[in-house]
């Protein structure tokens, strides 16, 4: 099926730093979601987006609605060890179905 | 935010048994909910859309008969894994969508369940 860009696969950081990931498409999309897992748990919802432009925050995490409605970032700020896990992007497309299109994946790593 | 809960966390089970896995939304009605599986290290990818009061639609190459759907209630939908085997091992995930008239607002998962097959 279907899958979002996302990059990077994988990103290892030290301890403060900021993180970026990004998630790409050629289709149009009604909704971003960005979600967190970790091992052996369901992705967690971290933060919904549903408008062009649209820039949130949830605590030092960052994310935007691309202006073309392609795409989306996630912003990480001053990391810490429980970062760790794989963040994921998500969306619903524009004139689609309820069922969400998933991008593969970015893998955090964040040494101490 | 709201919670989809997901039961059981891990089952083992022999080969050629059945296994059902409950998907509850807790504050909110769901008229549809969603069935994944996830290989280890992979994303998440669609099995069926389960759709209360009526047959679940089933994404491109899984088995219906393998795995039955039923959502008898707007808070509930089970997955029940049919004869398995060891290729049916695996992490399943539900989830559950709130949304508008127009779009998907929020999309909530289940802790999942990890299937071993012996």
């Amino acid at each position: 099926g279907q899958q979002l860009n996302q990059s990077p696969q994988s990103m290892f950081i030290q301890e403060g730093e900021d993180v970026s990931m990004n998630c790409t498409s050629s289709s149009i999309f009604n909704t971003w979601l960005w979600y967190k897992q970790d091992p052996g748990e369901g992705p967690v919802l971290l933060i919904a987006l549903y408008k062009a432009g649209e820039l949130t925050s949830n605590g030092r995490l960052t994310a935007q609605f691309g202006i073309t409605r392609k795409d989306s970032f996630l912003n990480i700020s001053a990391s810490i060890p429980s970062d760790v896990g794989i963040y994921f992007c998500a969306g619903q497309l524009k004139g689609g179905s309820e069922k969400l299109v998933f991008g593969k994946g970015t893998k955090l790593t964040v040494n101490p | 935010g709201a919670v989809v809960s997901q039961h059981p966390s891990r089952v083992i089970c022999k080969s050629g048994t059945s296994v059902k896995i409950e998907c509850r939304s807790l504050d909110f009605q769901a008229t549809t909910m969603f069935w994944y599986r996830q290989f280890p290290k992979k994303s998440l990818m669609l099995m069926a859309t389960s759709n209360e009061g009526s047959k679940a639609t089933y994404e491109q190459g899984v088995e219906k008969d393998k795995f039955l759907i039923n959502h008898a209630s707007l808070t509930l939908s089970t997955l029940t894994v049919t004869s398995a085997h060891p290729e049916d091992s695996s992490f399943y995930i539900c989830s559950a969508h709130e949304k508008d008239r127009f779009r998907v607002t929020e999309a909530f998962f289940g802790q999942g369940t990890r299937l071993t097959v012996v």
